[in-house]
């Protein structure tokens, strides 16, 4: 069973950092591209980034480019994001999510989310 | 960078109802469309992908079709577990420029 589990959320002030982590378990996780996606409270879907399985592409929203940094470590089974000069408008619960089989871009498989708070 | 534009943003329906959900993008988008049923405080989880493809484990009542810009997500008859958010998502990763990935603002289906 696919199982996907962030943390390293919390409550962190304007301009601050935090680096996020998902743990993967259940599947051959440096088989598949990787994915961070965003929810703000009572908000819809944001995509932030995306990489892939390799780490030879990273991919950004605009809104969190120059800013975030995705990377993954393949040997831990483990995906990172690391946020900086942190915003109001970051506040979310952040979802690590797992590329389709086959190699499609959907995300077939979502973790439960950690919570980021930007707030002094 | 590539909209999408769901309709209705509210959906008010009872047991046993047939369920439309429109999806529209600003560009073609191939058939590279997938659908994600979200329930409160839970994460979403996907429906169907490549448009009209059933994820596994998917009840049949579900369905997708369309391709290019015009997309609709079916229930074919609404039960009381599908009582929920949907999302539409385009993905993209071989666009010009890299990749890119866009959900719609969201169907919430209500009980009538």
């Amino acid at each position: 069973e696919v199982q996907l589990v962030e943390s390293g959320g919390g409550l962190v002030q304007p301009g601050r950092s935090l680096r996020l982590s998902c743990a993967a378990s259940g599947f051959t996780f440096d088989d598949y591209a990787m994915h961070w996606v965003r929810q703000a409270p009572g908000k819809g879907l944001e995509w932030v980034s995306g990489i892939t399985w390799n780490s030879g592409k990273m991919h950004y929203a605009d809104s969190v480019k120059g800013r975030f940094t995705i990377s993954r470590d393949n040997a831990k089974n483990s995906l990172y994001l690391q946020m900086n000069s942190l915003r109001a408008e970051d506040t979310a619960l952040y979802y690590c999510a797992k590329d389709g089989v086959g190699g499609d871009d959907y995300f077939d498989s979502w973790g439960q989310g950690t919570l980021v708070t930007v707030s002094s | 960078d590539i909209q999408m534009t769901q309709s209705p943003s509210t959906l008010s329906a009872s047991v046993g109802d047939r369920v439309t959900i429109t999806c529209r993008a600003s560009q073609s988008i191939s058939t590279w469309l997938a659908w994600y049923q979200q329930k409160p405080g839970k994460a979403p989880k996907l429906l169907i992908y490549k448009a009209s493809s059933l994820e596994s484990g998917v009840p049949s009542r579900f369905s997708g079709s369309g391709s290019g810009t015009e997309f609709t997500l079916t229930i074919s008859s609404l039960q009381p577990d599908d009582f929920a958010t949907y999302y539409c998502q385009q993905y993209n990763s071989y666009s010009p420029g890299g990749g890119t990935w866009t959900f719609g603002q969201g169907t919430k289906v209500e009980i009538k």
